[in-house]
């Protein structure tokens, strides 16, 4: 069965220091979606994505983190300037639209990196 | 203001019981709901979800949604040990695609051999 995949499973890093988190998101879904959780606390949407550009970004999503698809597989979140209060885990997800007309959207979590900063 | 809403529990059962659980949510403009369940230091990953109004079956789990009163269900019949985890009620106001989900915190299971 088709998973969404992300790597590292686990990051280390120094505050201030750039992290880049990879996700190869299921080959036929269209849309992305970024997520992260807090230990501890809920799945907080980050920021989605389609056809190259930003859909939607939260107020978490500001200037430090960008997004990318460089390739027709992989989904980059990239976080510029690490801060203490960026550990968490992240989830890449990506979905697929059902029903004949487009009636709903079911998203797919990949299994998540692990994010510590120092 | 909360927009998802679910007691975090723990809520124990015995094993072979039906397990409820429970979420309310405030936008009522939501159209899709959805139940994940999260291990402990795993990802989400989905249960079911649900649209209509009423009762949706999938094998052990039954997931109920009343619009008008706002409130999603999901009942776990014959709990094993296996169902411990925490259940995530999700909702979002779909339009198209790309539309994100509100996650509510999850309600702890536990379900005791």
């Amino acid at each position: 069965e088709p998973e969404v995949t992300q790597t590292p499973s686990h990051q280390v890093t120094q505050m201030g220091q750039e992290v880049i988190l990879r996700c190869v998101p299921i080959s036929n879904h269209l849309y992305f979606y970024w997520y992260r959780q807090i230990l501890g606390q809920k799945v907080e949407f980050l920021v989605s994505f389609y056809n190259n550009e930003i859909s939607e970004k939260s107020e978490i999503f500001d200037d430090q983190f960008s997004v990318e698809r460089p390739d027709g597989s992989n989904f980059t979140l990239k976080i510029r300037s690490t801060k203490l209060e960026d550990s968490a885990m992240y989830f890449c997800a990506s979905s697929e639209v059902w029903g004949l007309a487009g009636e709903g959207e079911t998203q797919y979590f990949g299994p998540g990196t692990r994010l510590l900063v120092l | 203001q909360k927009e998802v809403e679910q007691n975090s529990g723990p809520l124990s059962v015995p094993e072979g019981a039906i397990a409820s659980l429970n979420c309310t949510y405030s936008d009522r403009g939501s159209q899709s709901f959805f139940w994940y369940r999260q291990y402990s230091g795993k990802s989400p990953e989905l249960i079911m979800f649900i649209y209509s109004n009423g009762d949706k079956e999938d094998g052990r789990f039954t997931a109920q949604l009343n619009k008008a009163s706002q409130y999603v269900s999901l009942l776990i019949r014959d709990s094993q040990p296996s169902d411990s985890a925490t259940y995530l009620c999700a909702v979002n106001k779909w339009v198209s695609g790309n539309t994100p989900l509100v996650f509510g915190k999850g309600t702890r299971l536990s379900v005791i051999a």
